[in-house]
């Protein structure tokens, strides 16, 4: 199995609400990521985790709460969010170790939209 | 610090025709991976091809080569023989080898257009 599954594939909210966003991997790998995409912009990285554990925050705040409950599983709670982080999340896992180009591997996204 | 740059913002190509992607780096590491990755309008990010700092020869996958040039910094991909299903965004990026789940550096993106 190499595939990232992510869920749901579209999400609507308003700026008071509180919702989820869901990846699961099974390759094996222990690393997992989140990333927030702007339309015709690269992916911008906001949260890695390795061996479960968050190894990376790049200054994400803090209506932007990940959670990793175990290897294979990634979630983005998401509270109180505003209009400009619509966006595309997308998820992605890779394997960890040294001497190894460790290649990402995506899922097919969230596209949320804030109103 | 590492930098990728994608001077291309859109490229067209006529089908079945053969098309290359600029992409330049910079990083001071001595090892590193490049990729490339196709994102269509649906949103997934897919992985093409890689290419290793210390890999001799270019790599090569399917219809997708990668034309590295170390000694000029450039890692540009070829599609050889165009689909329309090559219509996409095309993103460079970097990543240190021996990296604990470190940062991928991303390139700002070309549009592919496929033209019949």
């Amino acid at each position: 199995d190499t595939e990232v599954t992510q869920t749901p594939k579209h999400l609507v909210m308003g700026m008071t609400n509180k919702k989820s966003l869901k990846c699961e991997q099974h390759m094996g790998h222990r690393a997992m990521y989140w990333y927030k995409q702007k339309a015709k912009k690269p992916p911008e990285l906001m949260f890695v985790y390795s061996y479960e554990k968050l190894s990376i925050n790049e200054s994400v705040p803090s209506r932007f709460s990940p959670e990793c409950p175990n290897s294979s599983l990634l979630n983005l709670h998401l509270h109180a969010l505003q209009p400009e982080d619509s966006a595309l999340y997308l998820c992605a896992s890779s394997q960890l170790g040294t001497g190894s180009y460790n290649e990402q591997f995506f899922g097919p996204g969230t596209r949320l939209t804030v109103l | 610090a590492q930098k990728i740059t994608q001077t291309q913002p859109g490229m067209f190509v006529q089908e079945k025709e053969a098309v290359t992607l600029d992409c330049t780096y910079d990083t001071s590491d001595p090892s590193y991976g490049l990729f490339w990755y196709k994102q269509p309008s649906s949103g997934e990010m897919i992985f093409l091809i890689y290419q290793g700092s210390y890999d001799q020869q270019n790599a090569t996958e399917g219809r997708y080569s990668l034309n590295f040039q170390k000694a000029r910094k450039s890692a540009n991909l070829v599609i050889s023989a165009s689909q329309l299903g090559d219509s996409a965004m095309y993103f460079c990026a970097m990543r240190e080898v021996n990296t604990n789940a470190g940062k991928s550096t991303f390139g700002d993106g070309t549009t592919l257009t496929v033209k019949p």
